[in-house]
């Protein structure tokens, strides 16, 4: 079945300590994205790429970092420098035509103690 | 920049009623899409409806449909016949025909539905 994959589901950390999540699609498309919801707050965007090897910082950015090496993988590392980390985390996947929705992952709670 | 604005945090709803949620928005651009997608307890988004700017017509899916209106920049969503289901969280969002831009969101409208 085709569609996107984010691990784990639920993630405990201690605080200053790196973590990676990770988001996987097997949709063939080009556009990736991370939101993060908090509560009253909506989904803001982290940081997108619309092709390999390139990616644009979103509007909450600071203490983020991202990588696409693969067309299919696009994973976020929440950095020691990310003063409030315990959030909810979408993945999402846009094929390369304009005005195409965006298709969602399952989310990662990450958990800061 | 876009700005998405829903100004109902929670709505509630009697099972077999109609409830309206509302969304607007402000950009720039002629071109774009709009979107409301639901969000139930799973956390799953889901999409329930989308809107091209550039068509007149209001979408409709099933019991979902849209009230655009392109001049006052408002894209409400209309749910008839409400069922149990329909609890959840409710975003409305947009995109720019600009390339493969992001969606932007508003911050939500909790909907329950009261048996």
């Amino acid at each position: 079945d085709g569609g996107i994959t984010q691990s784990p589901k639920y993630l405990f950390r201690k605080e200053g300590q790196n973590v990676t999540l990770s988001c996987e699609q097997n949709l063939n498309h080009d556009a990736m994205y991370w939101y993060r919801q908090d509560p009253g707050q909506g989904l803001r965007l982290i940081y997108y790429s619309q092709i390999v090897n390139d990616f644009q910082k979103g509007d909450i950015a600071e203490g983020y970092s991202v990588s696409r090496e693969k067309k299919e993988s696009f994973p976020l590392t929440v950095t020691s420098a990310q003063k409030n980390p315990t959030a909810f985390y979408l993945c999402a996947s846009s094929p390369w035509t304009g005005f195409a929705e965006a298709f969602f992952g399952q989310g990662t709670r990450l958990t800061v103690v | 920049a876009q700005t998405v604005t829903q100004s109902q945090p929670e709505m509630s709803v009697q099972e077999a009623e109609t409830v309206t949620l509302s969304c607007t928005y402000d950009t720039s651009e002629s071109d774009y899409y709009l979107f409301w997608y639901k969000q139930p307890p799973s956390r799953q988004m889901i999409l329930v409806i989308r809107q091209e700017a550039y068509k007149q017509q209001n979408a409709t899916e099933n019991r979902f449909s849209v009230n655009f209106q392109k001049a006052a920049k408002s894209f409400s969503l209309k749910i008839s016949d409400s069922q149990l289901g329909d609890a959840a969280m409710y975003f409305c969002a947009s995109k720019w025909n600009s390339g493969n831009t992001p969606l932007v969101f508003g911050k939500g409208t909790r909907l329950s539905v009261i048996a």
